[in-house]
């Protein structure tokens, strides 16, 4: 079946850092791929996606390429600031569903001055 | 009012209350959710709505109830909930067509049952 995984947080991290979040997926096909981003407090926030293989996503310095290869969309950002400090959410679309988002379980970062 | 929005922000109510959650979209979508997210576990999604019509019903106990009047406007009807009902109850809305259907999300409700 259709299952995400990410890494498990919290990772704690200096401002001005080099951040990476891993997520890999199982799917058939090419999914759509998502990293959603929750602050404290509020709702989830969609941060960039891919919808097709070797498609690079990208928003608010933040980085993730589609691999087909490795079944993997990890979030990167080479340097992180205090405010990134959220939860962040990789998400996949299988391909025969116009509705269901499959979820990873969520990764904590927290960035330190 | 822009996107998705949600009342109340919180609310406390009692296993024999009744209560309603509302959500309204402002971004002419024609597909609306309801999540349920709770610590430490993977969102989960409990009801999906296209055009009005209830399309998804993840296994939800009838303590939970939805009403989509129209594709604008989601409501959650809470009766006799439990203490494992407590959570953060989410909304959100997307097309149901298009590449990728990304969903938009409001800021939650927080439910806290007593």
């Amino acid at each position: 079946g259709n299952s995400v995984t990410q890494m498990e947080g919290p990772v704690t991290l200096s401002e001005e850092a080099f951040l990476t979040i891993n997520c890999t997926y199982t799917a058939t096909g090419y999914p759509s791929l998502f990293w959603y981003v929750q602050y404290p407090g509020e709702g989830l926030q969609l941060l960039l996606k891919a919808t097709k293989a070797d498609d690079k996503g990208s928003n608010k310095g933040f980085e993730a390429t589609y691999r087909k290869e490795t079944t993997s969309f990890h979030l990167e950002k080479g340097s992180v600031q205090v405010s990134d400090s959220a939860v962040y959410f990789c998400a996949l679309r299988p391909v025969d569903s116009n509705y269901q988002l499959i979820w990873g379980a969520g990764t904590k970062l927290i960035i330190k001055p | 009012e822009t996107g998705v929005t949600q009342t109340p922000r919180h609310l406390v109510m009692g296993m024999t209350n009744k209560k309603s959650l509302k959500c309204e979209q402002h971004l002419g979508h024609n597909a609306m959710y309801w999540y349920k997210q709770s610590a430490k576990k993977p969102l989960e999604l409990m009801f999906v709505y296209n055009f009005k019509e209830q399309t998804e019903n993840n296994s939800v106990p009838s303590r939970f109830s939805p009403e989509c009047p129209n594709s604008s406007h989601l409501f959650l009807h809470l009766h006799t909930l439990q203490p494992e009902d407590s959570a953060l109850y989410l909304c959100a809305s997307s097309w149901d067509r298009g590449s990728s259907y990304e969903q938009y999300f409001g800021p939650g409700t927080r439910l806290t049952v007593t």
